[in-house]
């Protein structure tokens, strides 16, 4: 199956400062989902997003699939964006194991 | 209004027993799916099903069975309890199948 591989593991920022969240795939992929598990444990829709750039807000993400890769982008970051952010392809129905990520004040 | 929902959301139970947890959208969508997380917070797929049809079935143990009476729901069964089923299982339901995904709020069994 696609292994789906999600770096840095941890993240702990700034409030107000930029990051960028990473998705590597092992094989082409038509279908790719970047998800937010608050602290609640609610697992929020970010991008649906197998090939391009999309931009909601303050994130945006981009899919390279000749190169399999992901990218999600979050600028001036928020206390509220703390959580774990993960990586989903849906050929193979994988989750990546997930960034998480603390926005200190 | 609520998307995809499930109930309940809490589920303390012991060993052995026999509990179902529910899942319901009101999406249209015509695919859903059960996955488990675990205390790891890893999401692992464990059934879709299609037009009520079963099409993905990961290896899971067979005392877990879903069932679909209609397209808006899925409902889970989950036969003889064990301490390795304490997880968070989450309903999700997309328009089409490997589509994009919407989650339902989860639910969190606790076998004591």
């Amino acid at each position: 199956g696609i292994q789906v591989e999600q770096s840095p593991p941890d993240l702990i920022l700034q409030e107000g400062a930029n990051s960028t969240l990473r998705c590597n795939f092992s094989d082409s992929v038509n279908n790719l989902q970047w998800f937010h598990q608050n602290p609640w444990g609610q697992l929020i829709n970010l991008f649906y997003i197998p090939s391009g750039t999309k931009q909601n807000g303050r994130l945006s993400a981009t899919t390279v699939a000749t190169e399999r890769y992901s990218l999600l982008y979050i600028s001036s970051s928020q206390t509220t964006d703390s959580g774990v952010y993960f990586c989903a392809v849906f050929n193979d129905m994988r989750f990546g194991a997930g960034t998480r990520l603390t926005v200190k004040p | 209004d609520t998307a995809v929902s499930q109930t309940p959301k809490y589920l303390v139970t012991q060993m052995g027993n026999d509990k179902s947890i529910k899942c319901e959208q009101n999406l249209g969508h015509d695919t859903m799916y059960w996955y488990k997380q675990d205390s790891k917070k890893f999401l692992k797929i464990m059934f879709s099903y299609n037009n009520k049809e079963l099409i993905i079935n990961e290896t899971v143990p067979n005392r877990f069975s879903p069932k679909s009476p209609d397209k808006a729901h899925l409902n889970l069964h989950i036969n003889s309890l064990e301490l390795g089923d304490s997880a968070v299982y989450f309903c999700a339901s997309s328009q089409r199948v490997f589509g994009e995904q919407y989650f339902g709020p989860g639910t969190r069994l606790t076998v004591t």
